[in-house]
């Protein structure tokens, strides 16, 4: 069974700050997404990486996928309030078996202090 | 371009009581998913569906759960005889035939509450 782990499980932190947040796991992944959760609503895509070592960026936010495909970072410059919600990394293993369901982290939730 | 819809949002019923959930994916996606989400968790995939095909069922799926996508457009999801550890978000994504990266779409989810 494919396992991502989160860390940290829990992040508070002044406007202004930086941080980064992680997603580990043992197994390696076709593709990986980022998906950031509001309260009470469904995750809503960020960004994916498929490709080794490929940094991506949308605006403050910058996403890496491990050379071995099996981690990626999220850093966040100048955190703001409004980047404030459940941060998860999903998985992708395209095994050729026809499975297409997403392996989730449980998630960073991550607060942002004005 | 409407994003994934689902319906009701919320659903309070007591244990042993039947629901129904509808998930209305984006137009021209053509795969479905349904996964659960409890707190402090990230989603569980429950099942999924190509068209109108259920293709792959997760062994979270119990007997008193049933997914159906009558027409390979919107799907529903029905648990009967609910009991409290049902209590949770169900979630409804949808993926275009084009996806080659299995990027899912959300929709904003049913929180259910089993009393």
């Amino acid at each position: 069974t494919q396992l991502l782990e989160q860390s940290p499980q829990f992040l508070s932190i002044q406007e202004g700050e930086n941080l980064t947040v992680y997603c580990n796991s043992s197994s390696v992944f076709s593709s990986l997404q980022w998906y950031r959760q509001e309260p009470g609503e469904g995750p809503v895509l960020l960004v994916t990486v498929v490709t080794g070592g490929e940094v991506k960026k949308l605006k403050r936010l910058t996403f890496q996928f491990g050379d071995a495909r099996k981690d990626s970072s999220l850093h966040i410059t100048a955190a703001q309030p409004g980047d404030t919600g459940l941060y998860l990394c999903a998985g992708y293993q395209n095994s050729g078996a026809g499975s297409y369901q997403l392996t989730f982290g449980k998630g960073t939730k991550l607060s942002v202090i004005p | 371009d409407t994003g994934v819809s689902q319906d009701p949002r919320h659903k309070i019923t007591k244990r042993g009581q039947n629901v129904t959930f509808r998930c209305d994916p984006i137009s021209e996606h053509n795969r479905l998913y349904w996964y659960r989400q409890t707190l402090g968790q990230g989603p569980e995939f429950l099942t999924y569906f190509q068209n109108e095909a259920q293709l792959e069922k997760s062994r979270l799926l119990s007997d008193r759960f049933s997914a159906e996508r009558p027409k390979g457009s919107f799907s529903t999801l029905e648990i009967q005889r609910t009991e409290q550890g049902d209590s949770a978000m169900y979630l409804c994504a949808s993926t275009p035939p084009s996806g080659a990266y299995n990027e899912q779409f959300f929709g904003p989810g049913t929180r259910l509450t089993v009393l």
